[in-house]
């Protein structure tokens, strides 16, 4: 079965710092990964899809790395905003399946 | 990308009734998929929904505790039956397929008393 884990639980950073989210599974037979943010209140954002094939993606300020076969996954962001602030949950979608496995997410809270 | 709108957005139940929770796509989509996220956890798939066919529960979901509906190819319903505490979750419904990235709508704010 898979798991999924995130550390830290959660960060607190002042403004203007870069930092690095990170995630883990356990099983390496992965179709893609992806990456969330999740505001209080608030449903899903996807932020970034990386595929089994790929190694990075980027958008904007945030890129996403992948190491498939060390079962990991990195998601930096570059100088941190307020806005920022949030739960970032990664998930991992199996070869098997069709559904997301998930992290319990970094909470983030980026200071003025 | 997809547009998912869920009704309600929240709730709050008397123990022993039942909700049912709204989920409609803007586009066609084959699957739907619906989750709970109960307090300081992680999201858990509860069942995936086709349309045409009977929803597949995870393991240690039921179906007579969350009936499913997929009349049709953007349109979905979730019902949590006999509602206890423990269902105090929020409910997400999501869609997405193959190397496409999977949305999800706000969710439903679920709390019984």
């Amino acid at each position: 079965k898979q798991e999924v884990t995130q550390i830290p639980a959660a960060l607190s950073v002042p403004e203007g710092e870069n930092l690095v989210l990170n995630c883990s599974f356990t099983d390496s037979a992965i179709y893609n990964l992806q990456w969330f943010r999740q505001d209080p209140g608030k449903g899903l954002t996807s932020l970034l899809l990386i595929q089994s094939s790929q190694r990075e993606q980027t958008s904007g300020r945030l890129n996403a790395s992948l190491d498939k076969s060390s079962g990991r996954s990195t998601l930096y962001i570059a100088a941190s905003q307020p806005g920022d602030s949030a739960t970032y949950l990664c998930a991992v979608k199996q070869n098997s399946g069709y559904a997301l496995n998930f992290g319990k997410g970094t909470s983030l809270l980026v200071t003025p | 990308s997809a547009v998912i709108s869920q009704k309600p957005s929240r709730d709050i139940c008397q123990r022993g009734t039942s909700l049912t929770i709204q989920c409609q796509v803007d586009s066609q989509v084959t699957m739907m998929f619906w989750y709970r996220q109960q307090p300081g956890q992680s999201l858990t798939l509860i069942a995936t929904a086709n349309q045409g066919s009977e929803a597949t529960y995870e393991s240690g979901f039921v179906i007579d505790k969350f009936p499913i509906s997929r009349p049709n190819l953007t349109f979905s319903t979730l019902t949590v039956s006999n509602m206890s505490p423990e269902d105090s979750s929020i409910y997400l419904c999501s869609v997405g397929q193959g190397r496409q990235p999977q949305h999800f709508g706000d969710g439903t704010r679920l709390s019984i008393l």
